[in-house]
């Protein structure tokens, strides 16, 4: 265990349903971030929000809409997704976003399927 | 660009023997590389650092790390290796130029490590 949970740990969805990813940090950490791993592709940053503030937002399309309500919990909200958005969707958190100890620890992953 | 190369797709080592997994890196000024162990079916796992200092790094599971500067490299290494070891290697590197508060860190596209009893 890493200290960062992941919830659910697969989901499958139609390209028209809603449904969201939740990310749990127990390590009291200052930055989160989401990342989709695909087959063969390098990891892809996707959001990173530090001290609850979006920082990053790696030209993600608008069907992935991040929240971050404080900063032990992040989610990921999904719509309209298509079929190449099946991926693993990994969250990650560090203490010190900027500093040079900022090894980042990562949950277990969310497996999406989108139908 | 900063940039993080991991030059084999897949490393197959027999049990008992040593291992290495490949990772060179471009980066401005100073690096801080990282390596990083996914087993199937969970998020990545944090093996080591290099920041400064002794250009050997040690970390989990009997782990190790070479720094080489002259060879932008950083090779992961491990005298005898185990079955348990297969698993998704990644490394990675501090992008220096920060943006809103950040330095992102940049991964390479893996290695698939394969052990054979």
């Amino acid at each position: 265990e890493t200290g960062v949970t992941q919830t659910p740990r697969h989901l499958v969805m139609g390209m028209t349903n809603k449904k969201s990813l939740k990310c749990e940090q127990h390590l009291g950490h200052n930055a989160m971030y989401w990342y989709k791993q695909s087959a063969k592709k390098p990891l892809e940053l996707m959001f990173v929000y530090n001290f609850k503030e979006q920082t990053e937002n790696n030209s993600v399309p608008s069907r992935f809409s991040p929240e971050c309500p404080n900063s032990s919990h992040l989610f990921l909200h999904l719509h309209t997704l298509q079929p190449e958005d099946s991926a693993l969707y990994l969250c990650a958190s560090s203490q010190d976003p900027a500093g040079v100890y900022n090894e980042q620890f990562f949950g277990p992953g969310t497996r999406l399927t989108v139908l | 660009a900063q940039s993080v190369a991991q030059p084999e797709d897949q490393v197959n080592v027999a049990e008992g023997n040593p291992l290495t997994v490949k990772c060179t890196y471009s980066v401005s000024g100073n690096p801080y590389l990282f390596w990083y162990v996914q087993y199937p079916n969970r998020g990545l796992q944090f093996l080591l650092k290099y920041i400064t200092g002794d250009n050997l790094v040690k970390g989990s599971y009997g782990f190790e790390a070479e720094f080489n500067k002259s060879q932008t490299s950083f090779h992961l290494k491990k005298p005898s290796a185990l079955v348990s070891d297969s698993a998704l290697y990644f490394c990675a590197v501090r992008d220096p130029f920060p943006r809103g508060g950040y330095n992102k860190l940049i991964f390479g596209a893996g290695t698939r490590l394969a052990v054979h009893p």
